[in-house]
């Protein structure tokens, strides 16, 4: 299983807008709603930020919104803060009853 | 509140064996899996497995089946990775993280604090 594709950098500045890519094939993002997405600040765990491909948890800032066309799956972030900058990585549910990750993306704040 | 607390951090040798350990607290153990996470600068998050502790059931990576196994004593509400053998390759930091254990809940809303684990000679 093939780790899904994501951009290796975002850049924006403080209050712009940016989306993040994840692509993946029909056995996995295309296949299932079951997308979701995990922020990670350096030197910590992963955070739950969208899960089912557009649904924040609670806590979750609405600034954060996830969609899918296809075989890609994007999140994107508006209003972007100095908060935001951390590595984001996508998931998702496959086929063959396992999950895979993404590549992860490095979003900076300008 | 609800955590997932992990072992502390391990170094090893090539050739020695390891267990490491995840425990949660604040919810029911048995109302969730148990999923278990590698994390590399070279590779990012790679899924490794989960259990259910309800019954022990577990399914592996393809790419970690026969490299690690998972288990659970809901005894201790406690869930493991182990290694038999480890190699210079397993140098990682691992996180547990759980999973609501119904067929449509897809998606890790907790995780532990990770735990390093480092194989060197």
């Amino acid at each position: 299983q093939s780790a899904l594709t994501q951009p290796a950098s975002v850049s924006g500045s403080p209050g712009q807008s940016i989306t993040i890519s994840c692509t993946g094939t029909s056995s996995d993002v295309g296949g299932y709603n079951y997308v979701s997405w995990y922020q990670q600040h350096p030197g910590k765990a992963p955070k739950l930020m969208i899960y089912d491909v557009s649904n924040r948890p609670s806590g979750v800032s609405n600034r954060f919104s996830g969609s899918k066309s296809g075989n890609t799956a994007s999140l994107a972030i508006s209003g972007l803060q100095a908060e935001d900058e951390a590595d984001y990585y996508c998931s998702s549910y496959t086929s063959s009853s396992t999950y895979v990750f993404g590549t992860g993306t490095k979003v900076t704040v300008l | 509140e609800v955590q997932l607390v992990q072992s502390g951090a391990e170094v090893k040798k090539p050739g020695a064996s390891l267990k490491i350990s995840c425990k949660p607290s604040g919810y029911s153990f048995t109302s969730y899996c148990i999923v278990w996470v590698r994390q590399t600068p070279g590779k990012g998050l790679e899924w490794m497995g989960t259990i259910y502790p309800g019954d022990s059931d577990t399914r592996y990576s393809p790419s970690f089946q026969g490299q690690v196994t998972i288990s659970a004593d809901k005894s201790i509400s406690t869930a493991y990775l182990q290694w038999s053998s480890l190699k210079a390759s397993d140098t990682a930091l691992y996180y547990c993280a759980r999973r609501w254990v119904g067929p449509s809940y897809n998606w890790f809303d907790t995780w532990g604090q990770g735990t390093l684990v480092t194989v060197s000679s």
